[in-house]
């Protein structure tokens, strides 16, 4: 079936640095790629949707200069979290679609990046 | 606008017991709709999803959901849960737009007693 790798799986960074977190899908392209981020106890929110060549799509309220989205491929797309802060410590999840699957609607999530900004 | 609501936070289980974990969704036309399961620090994994035909839909481990358009509802059900049943459960709609966004349910974590 279908698979995502996302990577790093955990990563401590100091504050004020930044961090990229990779997804990629391995056999499949993902045209359009989804970043979540997931506080302890709570639901996925949607932060952004990435499409291969072109800009990403911000969800409303989320700083696109603070996570850059980056979809140069149709196998891998980059978060990057600049400037890092402990409030943006955080589960941090992708998902890519596959078009391919039934009625275009198939979700292939990665296993989730562990933040810890100290 | 689109949204999915899970009522219910926690759910325990005893272990052999069935299981039902309840969704219902908002959405004008036949909505593309799905269960995740999530271990912790884990992605999720799909159990099942629901297009279109039959409304009964069968999963992975043994999960099955109905689809019910009377009740806005798609209900995850399980005749005898095992131990390792016990994660966060997300039932999701996708957006039936050329976004293809999926909105997702707050969560209900199952525990299961021994």
């Amino acid at each position: 079936g279908a698979v995502v790798s996302q990577h790093p799986s955990r990563v401590i960074c100091k504050s004020g640095t930044s961090v990229k977190i990779e997804c990629r899908s391995l056999d499949f392209q993902a045209t359009t790629m989804f970043w979540y981020r997931q506080f302890p106890k709570k639901s996925l929110m949607l932060m952004a949707t990435s499409n291969e060549g072109s800009k990403a799509t911000y969800e409303q309220g989320v700083e696109k200069d603070k996570f850059l989205i980056n979809h140069a491929s149709l196998t891998l797309s980059t978060l990057t979290v600049t400037s890092a802060h402990p409030e943006d410590s955080s589960f941090y999840i992708c998902s890519a679609r596959d078009q391919s699957a039934q009625g275009n609607y198939g979700y292939t999530f990665g296993s989730g990046t562990r933040l810890t900004v100290v | 606008a689109q949204s999915v609501t899970q009522p219910d936070i926690h759910i325990t289980v005893s272990e052999g017991a069935s299981l039902e974990l309840r969704c219902n969704y908002s959405y004008g036309a036949t909505p593309y709709l799905f269960w995740y399961v999530q271990s912790p620090g884990q992605g999720l994994q799909l159990l099942l999803k629901y297009f279109s035909g039959d409304t009964l839909v069968q999963g992975i481990k043994g999960f099955e959901a109905e689809f019910k358009r009377s009740q806005s509802s798609f209900n995850l059900r399980k005749p005898s849960v095992h131990w390792s049943d016990a994660a966060e459960y997300f039932c999701a709609v996708a957006r039936m737009d050329s976004s293809y966004k999926l909105i997702f349910g707050s969560g209900t974590r199952l525990l299961v007693r021994p």
